[in-house]
C-alpha cells in the first residue's frame, strides 16, 4: 500500500488550464476504475470532486474533470480561477477492501 | 443535510489505547459503507480503514491493522475506531468518512466530518 505519487505542486494564472497526474500501479490505478479526486482547502475537511476516475457529483463545477490511461490518472481544471487553490488527492481502490491515497498537490492560482 | 460529528481525540502516551466515535445524520446509515481517513500535521491523507453497511466487509491499511478496529451500531447511527498500541507516528486529524454505496469497493467518500485530532506523545 505505497501512496500514489502526485507533484508536490502545481501553479497557473487565472483561466488557464492544469493538469495534476496521479500515478500508481497495477495493483490500485491501472485495475480499477474507482480513482477519485478530492479538494481540500487549509483548515476544512476534504471534499469529493471526481470518482469513478471521470465522473463528477452534483454541485461540483464542470471546469473539473478527470481522465486514466494505464498506471496514471489525471485531474484537470479548465478556467483557472482564485478559489480552486487548495490541495488536492488523488485516491484508488486497492482490493480486498482498501485504498490507497497520493501524496497530495498543491495548487497555487498566480 | 448530511452531518458527520467525530469526538474522542485526546493526548496520551504510546502504548494506550483510544476509542473515536463518529455521530451520523441526515442519511440512510445503515444502507452506507463508511470510512477512517486520517491526515498527520501538515502532511496528507492516509486512508486508515473501512466497514460496509452490515460489517461483513472490513478493510485497513496495513500501517493499522492488527491494532486498530472499525466497528458501527446501525441502531445508534455511529462509526468506531478502536485504536490499540498507540504509536507516536499514529499522530493525526482524524476523519470520519461517508462511502457513496454500501459496500466498500464503491470507490468514493462523499461527505466527511470536520474530524477528532489524536496525539500520542511521552
Amino acid at each position: 500500500q505505497s501512496a500514489l505519487t502526485q507533484p508536490a505542486s502545481v501553479s497557473g494564472s487565472p483561466g488557464q488550464s492544469i493538469t495534476i497526474s496521479c500515478t500508481g500501479t497495477s495493483s490500485d490505478v491501472g485495475t480499477y476504475n474507482l480513482v477519485s479526486w478530492y479538494q481540500q482547502h487549509p483548515g476544512k475537511a476534504p471534499k469529493l470532486m471526481i470518482y469513478e476516475v471521470s465522473k463528477r457529483p452534483s454541485g461540483v463545477s464542470n471546469r473539473f474533470s478527470g481522465s486514466k490511461s494505464g498506471n496514471t490518472a489525471s485531474l484537470t481544471i479548465s478556467g483557472l480561477q482564485a478559489e480552486d487553490e487548495a490541495d488536492y488527492y488523488c485516491c484508488s481502490y486497492a482490493g480486498t477492501n482498501s485504498y490507497v491515497f497520493g501524496t497530495g498537490t498543491r495548487v497555487t492560482v498566480l | 443535510e448530511v452531518q458527520l460529528v467525530e469526538s474522542g481525540g485526546g493526548l496520551l502516551q504510546p502504548g494506550r489505547s483510544l476509542r473515536l466515535s463518529c455521530a451520523a445524520s441526515g442519511f440512510t446509515f445503515y444502507n452506507s459503507a463508511m470510512h477512517w481517513v486520517r491526515q498527520p500535521p501538515g502532511k496528507g491523507l492516509e486512508w486508515v480503514a473501512g466497514i460496509s453497511w452490515n460489517s461483513a466487509n472490513i478493510g485497513y491499511a496495513d500501517s493499522v491493522k492488527g491494532r486498530f478496529a472499525i466497528s458501527r451500531d446501525n441502531a445508534k447511527n455511529s462509526l468506531y475506531l478502536e485504536m490499540n498500541s498507540l504509536r507516536t507516528e499514529d499522530t493525526a486529524f482524524y476523519y470520519c468518512a461517508k462511502d457513496s454505496g454500501s459496500l466498500v469497493d464503491t470507490g468514493s467518500l462523499n461527505y466527511w466530518g470536520q474530524g477528532t485530532q489524536v496525539t500520542v506523545s511521552s
